[in-house]
């Protein structure tokens, strides 16, 4: 989607080192989300941002740290990267509380050797 | 607790084989019922909202239709490039506008 950039798009890493992944919007919505895609779990919630420097967890925030210094960047970062975490992240945005959907972007495919 | 549980998992028909895929949820205070679709290597793109039983919504091929404990996305007459991954979630009064995801259909379509 145009309005919803992530980075990197494919990132190997290995297990112990930090990651961090990028989230930008220019569509200035308020709320942004961090969701990880599993085979057999679906889309989880990692941690979601409802303004600058407002965040939260989701069902799935062990290991995870989020960051939202502008409106239109959301950070995610694996402090200590472990092969449990190679997943499919997806970054979403909303410009109200998800009342009306999210827009996604196409995904960090990551892995943890 | 939300839930939210899809059927059938996967789904194989032929061209021009219409068939339904199931959405089966528990919410509290259901704010919204949310279909998307994904291909393979790509976010998931919106294609619904639905938010009172009864109601129903129509995109081409698709239609969603939602009561009070369960939403189905009817394929009539689907072409191969309806093939895809078909995702439900809902939000309630009690998540805060947090959306659940179901684990999706995969739905192919041979020509």
């Amino acid at each position: 989607d145009a309005g919803i950039t992530q980075s990197p798009r494919h990132k190997v890493t290995e297990t112990g080192t930090p990651v961090t992944l990028r989230c930008h919007q220019t569509e200035n919505h308020r709320y942004m989300y961090w969701y990880r895609q599993d085979p057999g779990h679906g889309l989880r919630l990692i941690h979601y941002s409802y303004g600058v420097k407002d965040t939260d967890k989701g069902e799935v925030s062990d290991g995870y740290s989020v960051s939202r210094s502008k409106t239109e960047d959301f950070l995610l970062t694996l402090e200590s990267a472990t092969s449990s975490q190679t997943s499919v992240y997806f970054c979403a945005i909303s410009e109200y509380q998800g009342d009306y959907g999210y827009t996604f972007g196409s995904g960090t495919r990551l892995t943890v050797v | 607790e939300d839930q939210v549980t899809q059927s059938p998992e996967a789904l194989r028909l032929q061209e021009g084989e219409s068939s339904s895929l199931n959405c089966s949820y528990t919410v509290s205070g259901l704010r919204g019922l949310f279909w998307y679709r994904q291909d393979p290597g790509k976010g998931p793109e919106f294609l619904f909202t639905l938010y009172s039983a009864g109601e129903e919504k129509e995109k081409e091929r698709l239609k969603a239709t939602l009561t009070k404990k369960e939403s189905f996305l009817h394929i009539t007459a689907p072409k191969p490039e309806d093939s895809a991954t078909y995702l439900c979630a809902v939000t309630g009064s009690g998540n805060t506008g947090k959306l659940i995801f179901g684990q999706g259909t995969t739905l192919q379509v041979k020509p």
